[in-house]
């Protein structure tokens, strides 16, 4: 099974910041990967699809890069509304998929 | 608008099975290229994905807990069961229902997720 590998697993940063989250698949996964926001209490939401595409209505300051095993989630000016934890998750061929473990966004 | 809505026991005992249903609207699972998977949460820790059944009736699982689960569809009803056997404490999790709208896409559409413990 392909493993995924977020880091850092937690990170504090201040509104306006710019913030950027890394995941590293075991084996080449392509552009096969996507990110999701997740507020407590709450399912996970869309952000970022085929390591670049943004979800429709997600805001701009959201974006994704890479390909192979490595990829980034970049968001540009932190708003008070994106204090969440975030997961990557490949899609590569056929199942099993796998997320990665998450990485906790707060507030400095 | 696309919804999907889990549904199922909060509470069953160890060595039970549970089954959950997954019940949604606003697409058809008989659509090439559309899939419902299960994914689930233990409280505060990561996704874990755990099934996937295709508009072909395709079926995949977790490799760890593939001998416990069976997932099937109902495409009259729009609903996607999902049953693991041999319930331990440590299934208890937020078990949540998603929609992938094609074989290379991502989960776009969540369930609001239903909390299941485990315990005697």
């Amino acid at each position: 099974d392909i493993q995924m590998t977020q880091s850092p697993s937690s990170l504090s940063a201040s509104v306006g910041d710019r913030v950027t989250i890394t995941c590293r698949a075991s084996q080449s996964i392509s552009s096969y990967l996507n990110w999701y926001q997740q507020k407590p209490g709450k399912a996970p939401k869309l952000l970022i699809y085929a390591a670049s595409s943004l979800q429709s209505g997600v805001p701009s300051r959201f974006s994704g890069s890479g390909s192979g095993t490595d990829f980034t989630l970049t968001i540009s000016s932190l708003q008070p509304e994106d204090f969440a934890t975030y997961y990557c998750q490949q899609s590569y061929s056929t199942p099993p998929y796998s997320f990665g473990q998450g990485t906790k966004l707060e507030i400095k | 608008q696309v919804t999907l809505r889990e549904s199922g026991p909060a509470l069953v005992k160890p060595t039970q099975t549970l089954t959950l249903t997954c019940t949604f609207s606003g697409f058809s699972l008989s659509t090439s290229g559309m899939c419902v998977s299960w994914i689930r949460q233990p409280p505060g820790k990561a996704l874990e994905w755990l099934a996937r059944i295709d508009w072909d009736d395709d079926k995949y699982y977790s490799t760890s807990l593939k001998t416990r689960l069976t997932i099937s569809k109902d495409t009259s009803k729009n609903q996607v069961v999902l049953t693991m056997t041999n319930m331990d404490p440590v299934d208890t999790a937020t078990y949540y229902c998603a929609r992938k709208p094609s074989l290379v896409g991502a989960y776009d559409t969540w369930g609001q997720g239903t909390l299941v413990t485990v315990s005697s």
